[in-house]
C-alpha cells in the first residue's frame, strides 16, 4: 500500500491568484499523477509528474496553467495558476508503485473553491 | 478512444439488500480494471483490482467480475449497510496508453 498526504486539504482562493498543492508519499514510487475532479464529474488526468524532468500533460492542460514539480521519488507539487471560478475542483494526487499492472493509490484530495 | 460508462448514475436501496453496479468499457485492450469508493469531498479508496487475465475478485461483502471480451464489469455488494453509501467509480488501465480512465461513477445511498 501507500500513504499519500496532500496539503492543503481545502482552501478558498481569490480569483487571479495561484495556489500550490503538495503531495507527499511514504515510500518511493515510480509514477505520480495529478487528477482534477470538477463538481459532479469523474476524474480527469491533468499530467504525469516525472522525476527530474518536465511533466507530461494531457490534452487540454498546459504547463503555464498547471506547473508541476517532482524533485524526488516521494514528493510532487501542482500549482494552479491565475485561478478562475472554473478551476474550483478537487485536485488529487495518485501513485502507481509498480507500473500499469498494479493498484493505483490516491491522496485525500485538495478541494479548491475560487471566489 | 477508450470510454468507460457506469450504470446507474444513482441508486437508493434499503439496508440489507444485495445490489449490483455496472461498468462497461469500449476497448478490451486493458491491463486491469479497478473499483474505487469515494466519500463526499474525499479522495478515492481502491476496493478491488482485477487483472485482465482474471474473472473476478472478492473482498468481504464485495465481489467484482470482469468479462473483458464483452467489455463489462460488475460490482456486487452483499447485505448492504448505510456505511456503504458513497460514490463507486470504475476505472480501466489502457494497455495502449498505460493511463487510467474513469467512469462517471454510481452514487449509492443505503437507507437504514
Amino acid at each position: 500500500s501507500a500513504v499519500i498526504s496532500q496539503k492543503p486539504s481545502r482552501d478558498i482562493c481569490q480569483r487571479g491568484t495561484s495556489l500550490t498543492i503538495q503531495c507527499q508519499v511514504d515510500s518511493q514510487v515510480t509514477m505520480m499523477f495529478w487528477y482534477r475532479q470538477q463538481p459532479g464529474q469523474s476524474l480527469t488526468l491533468i499530467a504525469t509528474a516525472n522525476q527530474g524532468s518536465e511533466a507530461t500533460y494531457e490534452s487540454g492542460f498546459v504547463i503555464d496553467k498547471f506547473p508541476i514539480s517532482r524533485p524526488n521519488l516521494t514528493f510532487s507539487t501542482l500549482t494552479v495558476s491565475n485561478m478562475s471560478p472554473e478551476d474550483s475542483s478537487i485536485y488529487l494526487c495518485s501513485v502507481d508503485k509498480g507500473g500499469a499492472g498494479n493498484t493505483i493509490y490516491f491522496g485525500e484530495g485538495s478541494w479548491l473553491t475560487v471566489v | 478512444k477508450q470510454e468507460v460508462t457506469q450504470i446507474p448514475a444513482a441508486l437508493s436501496v434499503p439496508e440489507g439488500e444485495n445490489l449490483v453496479l455496472n461498468c462497461s468499457f469500449t476497448d478490451s485492450a486493458i491491463y486491469n480494471l479497478q473499483w474505487f469508493r469515494q466519500d463526499p469531498g474525499k479522495g478515492l479508496t481502491s476496493l478491488l483490482l482485477i487483472q485482465s487475465s482474471q474473472r473476478e475478485q472478492t473482498s468481504g461483502r464485495l465481489n467484482a467480475s470482469l468479462d473483458k471480451s464483452s467489455g463489462r464489469s460488475t460490482l456486487y455488494i452483499a447485505a448492504s449497510q448505510p456505511g456503504d453509501s458513497a460514490t463507486y467509480l470504475c476505472a480501466v488501465t489502457s494497455s495502449n496508453t498505460g493511463k487510467l480512465i474513469f467512469g462517471q461513477g454510481t452514487t449509492l445511498q443505503v437507507k437504514p
